[in-house]
């Protein structure tokens, strides 16, 4: 049974491009959430999507957004990059309804 | 609002010695949930433990416990005679409501090295 599987593992953009992070759950899992770790913070939370909608966002600017497809696997899209938003981006995966959540092992985004 | 304070930023520990690692939190709310994820080098966050706040019973998995004290706010977890394998960042963090899996607040994560 894979895990929640996120690609790419790294990635490297230059100022002001646009970059596209994926995310597979774990199978049986309809939730997927969206966490950015700055270096030395804990995880934040950017936004939830479940049945293809956003379903709660966190303080994160409109460049951040998502999409939830049929199959529950889930993209980041970050537009107009910044420096600042150099970070581990982690994904996680839930079942409605259920409190435990499981990780990827994150794309770690650099922007130069 | 919520809130998760990890107060130690950095602990060392000899390897078997016993460390315990603070948490505590803040809620308005009265379900809620608690957790301890462990982020080694990798950046996995790895799963340890999951508590309600309906039940303050303590929990031992092996060479972790739990310890979960409404009255204070805190949810200590202790791992004792620490190995090498222990090294990593850990992390408190808070689900406000059953409705809203997945959706967890962190702490700013505690690293623990274990030396040899």
């Amino acid at each position: 049974d894979a895990g929640v599987t996120q690609s790419p593992t790294h990635l490297i953009k230059t100022r002001g491009q646009q970059v596209t992070l994926r995310c597979s759950p774990k199978s049986g899992h309809d939730t997927v959430s969206w966490y950015q770790q700055a270096l030395g913070q804990g995880p934040q939370f950017i936004f939830q999507y479940y049945e293809e909608e956003e379903r709660q966002r966190g303080n994160f600017p409109d460049r951040f957004s998502g999409h939830q497809f049929p199959n529950y696997s889930s993209e980041l899209n970050v537009n107009a990059l910044l420096l600042g938003d150099s970070a581990l981006y982690l994904c996680a995966s839930s079942r409605r309804g259920n409190t435990e959540a499981f990780f990827g092992q994150g794309t770690r985004l650099t922007v130069v | 609002a919520q809130k998760v304070t990890q107060a130690q930023t950095e602990i060392s520990v000899v390897e078997k010695e016993d460390v315990t690692l603070d948490c505590v939190y803040e809620t308005r709310d009265t379900t809620y949930y608690l957790f301890w994820y462990k982020q080694p080098p990798s950046g996995e966050l790895v799963f340890l433990i999951r508590r309600n706040s309906f039940d303050e019973q303590n929990e031992i998995s092996g060479r972790y416990s739990w310890n979960f004290q409404k009255s204070t706010s805190s949810f200590n977890f202790t791992i004792t005679a620490s190995q090498v394998v222990d090294s990593a960042v850990y992390f408190c963090a808070l689900i406000k409501s059953y409705n809203q899996g997945g959706k967890l607040i962190f702490g700013q994560g505690t690293e623990l090295s274990v030396k040899p």
